[in-house]
């Protein structure tokens, strides 16, 4: 089975401290991705990475960056965070769709952040 | 008009119906279809998956495509309290950018003993 596994189930950090959640895969994924998502907004892409040291922005990139030093692990930073930054945040990750394989995602429990 | 409309719900039902939970969407070029389940303060866990149109059945679960009207469909027979969850609907392209996946708000979909 995908396991995706994500560092922390809930984390209260204050206002302007530096954030880090991480993610970890053991598929051998390609992809790897980071979501927030908010009541009536839905699923947000923030950042997905195709490669290691590879990263290219989604939807919502203000305010986050990431690093992916190993195929396996992906890991997102909140460089000063804010109380809009208060959410929950998913990892997923995913092959690099061919003929052989699909593009479905496979996701982590969730990391629910408060931001006070 | 939004890529992908779901209905929110709520949407409650008793125990043993049949449920159906739709999406439609705008973008002709979407040929890869997901569903996802999602309970309370967990991460969205992948329950169908299709490419293009047709029918794919996966125990009580049945997904359909029908891309002539830009229209997907989960259902579900005998629906257990089990099922209690949000359901979301999600679409790609094919080709290079099938990264990247257009995910509805999600449907709440209670049943009741």
């Amino acid at each position: 089975d995908v396991k995706v596994t994500q560092s922390s189930r809930y984390l209260v950090k204050r206002t302007g401290e530096k954030v880090f959640l991480e993610c970890v895969q053991d598929m051998d994924h390609e992809n790897m991705f980071w979501y927030r998502q908010d009541p009536g907004l839905g699923l947000r892409l923030i950042y997905f990475s195709y490669d290691v040291k590879m990263k290219e922005k989604g939807d919502i990139p203000e305010g986050y960056s990431v690093s992916r030093e190993k195929k396996e692990r992906f890991s997102l930073i909140l460089e000063s965070a804010s109380t809009n930054q208060t959410s929950m945040y998913l990892c997923a990750s995913s092959f690099l769709a061919g003929l052989s394989r699909g593009n479905e995602q496979f996701f982590g429990p969730g990391t629910r952040l408060t931001v006070l | 008009q939004k890529e992908v409309e779901q209905d929110p719900g709520p949407l409650s039902v008793p125990e043993g119906a049949i449920v159906s939970l739709n999406c439609t969407y705008s973008n002709s070029a979407f040929q890869y279809f997901m569903w996802y389940r999602q309970y309370s303060r967990k991460g969205p866990e992948l329950l169908m998956y299709t490419y293009s149109s047709g029918n794919k059945e996966d125990g009580r679960f049945t997904a359909q495509v029908d891309k002539s009207s830009k229209y997907i469909s989960l259902f579900i027979r005998d629906s257990q309290p089990s099922d209690s969850a949000t359901y979301l609907c999600a679409m790609s392209n094919s080709g290079g950018s099938n990264y990247k996946l257009t995910f509805g708000k999600g449907t709440l979909l209670t049943v009741n003993p």
